[in-house]
């Protein structure tokens, strides 16, 4: 069984551009979470979707993140404008129904220049 | 506000001996903790996990040990390998909803 999956795996990107990150779960998870680390610190809690739903989207930090996850399966997250702060390294991470074990992906890591 | 702390920052044990993290936590309401693995370019791997209701749970040489009183909860590393070596993240949650992790905490295993 393939293990939760990103893409990109590095992004570079300018002050002011876009960026859409992208998850596919693990096949038959409804829950999907996306986290982020920034250097150092605690991997933070970002928003959760259970199949095409957002169930909770209070860890976004502002209107510049947009998640989408169409028709419940993958999950883009898109970042515009990207601002300086941005950077860290996203994940993302399925379960299956009501279960608590979350299994992660590789992360992208989004470096804002 | 952290929700949960973690501690030490980092870790240096010789191979053999036992590695020891703790965490702590707030939030009563916190009905699952993990433990998660993460080696460098790969995400958290789930390792080990215990409920409230059991103060140990241990799994190889990979030991829970949790006191539910003092909302405090350690992970500990038997026999510690260099293998091992890698960071280690606490979290907590409730309800099967999203995590709140520790800090982590870099391991170090000597030969």
């Amino acid at each position: 069984e393939a293990g939760v999956t990103q893409f990109p795996s590095h992004s570079v990107i300018e002050k002011g551009q876009t960026v859409t990150l992208r998850c596919d779960p693990i096949s038959g998870h409804d829950n999907l979470y996306w986290y982020r680390r920034v250097m150092g610190k605690e991997i933070k809690f970002l928003l959760h979707f259970v199949k095409e739903s957002k169930q909770d989207e209070s860890g976004m930090p502002n209107n510049r993140f947009l998640a989408e996850r169409t028709g419940g399966t993958y999950s883009t997250l898109k970042v515009q404008p990207a601002e300086l702060e941005d950077s860290g390294v996203y994940f993302c991470a399925s379960s299956q129904d009501i279960a608590y074990e979350q299994y992660f992906g590789p992360g992208t890591r989004l470096t804002v220049t | 506000q952290q929700q949960v702390k973690q501690s030490p920052q980092s870790l240096i044990v010789q191979k053999g001996g036992i590695s020891i993290i703790n965490c702590a936590y707030e939030n009563t309401a916190f009905d699952y903790f993990p433990w998660y693995q993460q080696f460098p370019g790969k995400g958290p791997a789930l390792l080990i996990a215990i409920r409230p209701d059991v103060s140990e749970k241990k799994e190889g040489r990979f030991t829970i040990s949790f006191n539910k009183s003092a909302k405090q909860f350690s992970l500990h590393i038997m026999d510690s390998q260099p293998g091992d070596s890698a960071t280690y993240f606490c979290a907590a949650t409730g309800t099967a909803s999203k995590l709140t992790f520790g800090t982590g905490t870099r391991l170090q295993v000597t030969l």
